[in-house]
């Protein structure tokens, strides 16, 4: 969905590197989300921010910081990379004020990330 | 805990066959029951929904069956198209109202090929 924009869209980096995955929305919608797709394993939600100023963790935060710098605006973070966060990262958002299902979710492409 | 189980991991059909995938939750408090499709390269992106007042729903060539009682539902494909390859995730969400949160509860996917 062009509406919601990742870069990078492929990174490789080293073990013990800082990494920021970036997400950017023109949808308007007040929810964000960070989630990794790993083979298997499906989509798993690491972090929710519903506005602003709500940071939420998901099932798997740990490892992983983010920050809402403004509503169109949501980064995560790897402090220090590891091998294990080798994965396919998607940004999504979606809207608690439209007449639309509130739970529907709105994907970036995804970010490719690989950690040596 | 993995609360919303998908089969099959993966899927090949033949063109113009019907793909079956099914999904089963354990959340009685789920009221909204979407697929999502992705294409590689893709994020997931939101292919037909049910909530469980109906017991199915149809969109062209796809239609989600949904059974209450046994807390399980599926994706029906109807003559299966190569363009229809894709990874399939089921999910499960509920509303405030019920405790939730509408944040969706992800199956782990299904691959499915469809060959010419």
């Amino acid at each position: 969905d062009a509406d919601v924009t990742q870069t990078p869209r492929n990174r490789i980096t080293k073990t013990g590197k800082r990494i920021m995955l970036e997400c950017s929305q023109t949808k308007g919608h007040d929810r964000m989300y960070w989630y990794r797709q790993d083979p298997g394993l499906g989509l798993r939600l690491i972090y929710y921010s519903f506005d602003v100023k709500d940071i939420n963790k998901g099932e798997i935060s740990d490892g992983y910081s983010v920050s809402r710098q403004a509503q169109a605006k949501f980064s995560l973070s790897l402090e220090s990379a590891i091998p294990n966060q080798t994965a396919l990262y998607f940004c999504a958002t979606s809207d608690y004020t439209s007449g639309a299902y509130k739970g529907t979710q709105y994907f970036g492409p995804g970010t490719r990330l690989t950690v040596l | 805990q993995q609360q919303v189980k998908q089969s099959p991991q993966s899927l090949i059909v033949q063109k113009g066959g019907i793909s079956i995938i099914n999904c089963a939750y354990e959340n009685t408090a789920f009221d909204y029951f979407p697929w999502y499709q992705q294409f590689p390269g893709k994020g997931p992106a939101l292919l037909i929904a049910i909530r469980p007042d109906v017991s199915e729903k149809k969109e062209g060539r796809f239609t989600i069956s949904f059974n209450k009682s046994a807390k399980q539902f599926s994706l029906h494909i109807m003559d299966s198209q190569p363009g229809d390859s894709a990874t399939y995730f089921c999910a499960a969400s509920y509303s405030f109202a019920s405790g939730g949160s509408y944040i969706p509860t992800f199956g782990r996917g299904t691959s499915l090929i469809v060959h010419p």
